[in-house]
């Protein structure tokens, strides 16, 4: 069956940067792009971008524009999402998602907490 | 504009029918797809496209469009249901949320 699963929770300061990981099982990981959304406590989903894990293409939302990286690696099988600078503000869940036009499958969440 | 427009919150009596709207200017060229969410839990998908479900999805979730707006249709909505349900369209620039309806079944 299809399964997404994320790297754990992590906590990091100001300025510092954060890499999620995506790990699929299930499916042909190459064949499919993934899209990454987060989710501040209380507040509705933000989508963050999707990268095709054929060739490499990726698209950010423009507000993260400079700050995020999303990669993939098709010998293990795993997507991540790299968040650079961060703020107090990017505290939130971050979920992985199968598919770029319409995500299909998710990732159960990794909580990143911001905090000095 | 990559703005999609949600009532923040629509109640429904058990088993009656109930209608989830979203609204921009996007959904005049692309559908919108739809996504059930409960606390502490990611997103499930239940429409998609014109107006397709997902495999495992009730046939009482239905998905309309007309003109900016699409809809989300629960006929005989079920306790189950009660959840957050959040729009998600693109344009030119990428894709975006609606900000999300919290649906309560009383």
């Amino acid at each position: 069956q299809v399964r997404l699963v994320q790297s754990g929770t992590d906590l990091k300061k100001p300025g510092a940067s954060v890499k999620v990981s995506c790990k699929a099982s299930g499916f042909s990981f190459s064949k499919f792009s993934f899209t990454w959304v987060r989710q501040a406590r209380g507040q509705g989903l933000e989508w963050m971008g999707w990268i095709s894990a054929y060739n490499g293409n990726a698209k950010y939302a423009q507000k993260l524009q400079g700050r995020v990286t999303m990669t993939t690696d098709t010998s293990t099988g795993t997507a991540y999402m790299e968040l650079r600078s961060l703020t107090s503000d990017d505290t939130a869940m971050y979920f992985c998602g199968r598919g770029g036009e319409i995500p299909d499958y998710w990732g159960q969440g990794t909580l990143v907490t911001v905090s000095s | 504009s990559s703005e999609l427009t949600q009532d923040p919150a629509v109640s429904v009596a058990l088993g009656q029918t109930v209608r989830i709207t979203c609204q921009g200017d996007s959904l005049r060229g692309y559908f919108a797809n739809w996504y059930q969410q409960k606390p502490g839990q990611a997103p499930v998908l239940v429409i998609y496209g014109k107006n397709n479900r997902p495999s495992g999805i009730p046939d009482r979730f239905s998905g309309s469009s007309s003109g900016n707006t699409a809809s989300l249709t629960i006929t005989g909505a079920q306790a189950e249901d009660e959840a957050d349900y959040y729009c998600h369209s693109r344009d030119s620039s990428g894709y975006f949320f609606g900000g999300g309806t919290k649906l309560s079944v009383l």
